[in-house]
């Protein structure tokens, strides 16, 4: 089983509608929990991290439910500019590594 | 911007031949990473450094080597290029909150 798991898609979705991914995660004892984006042929930036309370940023709300391991991210109002591959990434305590999903890629379609 | 430069940023060799990629940084980063990503792998780990000197193996470091002679410079070699090292070769650096990524570079072997 991979540490980390995203379902790939890729999502189609209307401008304007409101999108989810999960993340997976199979260590309980990981720590800190990213969601980066990834453009075509750029490198990963970091969107946003996932706090155990659940964050907001705009229209991008990230949660995290430990006892099901497992991250979410919703995009609220998508725009065509939301379309990039979205990495779920995760770190253990005292591990200065990350673990990387393989990603979810969407594509917001006017 | 994480003040992170790679180079080459394209590249295309000949199985066997040596092939070095360069990552360079501003901001006096202890940590830095080379990943490799490929289609339905996500990004791996390949070496990572913690100091000058000082450094580990990622997940897939078979086939590579790596150098840090200076804070700023970390060199990922490919010994003897194989047709399964074509990838795009991203670095990265660990700021406070989590790792941020240099533009990547693109590397076929033929």
């Amino acid at each position: 089983r991979k540490e980390v798991e995203q379902d790939p898609g890729p999502f189609n979705v209307p401008e304007g509608a409101t999108v989810a991914f999960n993340c997976t995660y199979s260590n309980s004892a990981s720590q800190s929990f990213f969601w980066y984006r990834q453009d075509c042929r750029k490198e990963p930036k970091l969107l946003m991290s996932v706090y155990s309370s659940g964050n907001e940023d705009g229209r991008f709300t990230a949660q995290l439910n430990r006892a099901s391991q497992y991250i979410s991210l919703l995009i609220r109002d998508s725009k065509l500019s939301d379309s990039a591959t979205y990495l779920c990434v995760v770190n253990n305590f005292g591990n200065e590594k990350l673990t990387f999903g393989t990603g979810t890629r969407l594509t917001i379609i006017p | 911007d994480a003040g992170i430069t790679q180079s080459p940023r394209h590249k295309v060799t000949e199985t066997g031949t040596p092939v070095t990629l360069r990552c360079h940084q501003t901001e006096n980063h202890r940590y830095m990473y080379w990943y490799r990503q490929d289609p339905g792998h996500g990004l791996r780990l390949i070496h990572y450094s913690y100091g000058v000197k000082d450094t580990d193996k990622g997940e897939v470091s078979d086939g590579y080597s790596v150098s840090r002679s200076k804070t700023e410079d970390f060199l990922l070699t490919l010994e003897s290029a194989t047709s399964s090292q074509t990838s795009v070769y991203f670095c990265a650096i660990k700021g406070e909150e989590t790792q941020y990524f240099g533009p990547g570079t693109r590397l076929l072997v033929l």
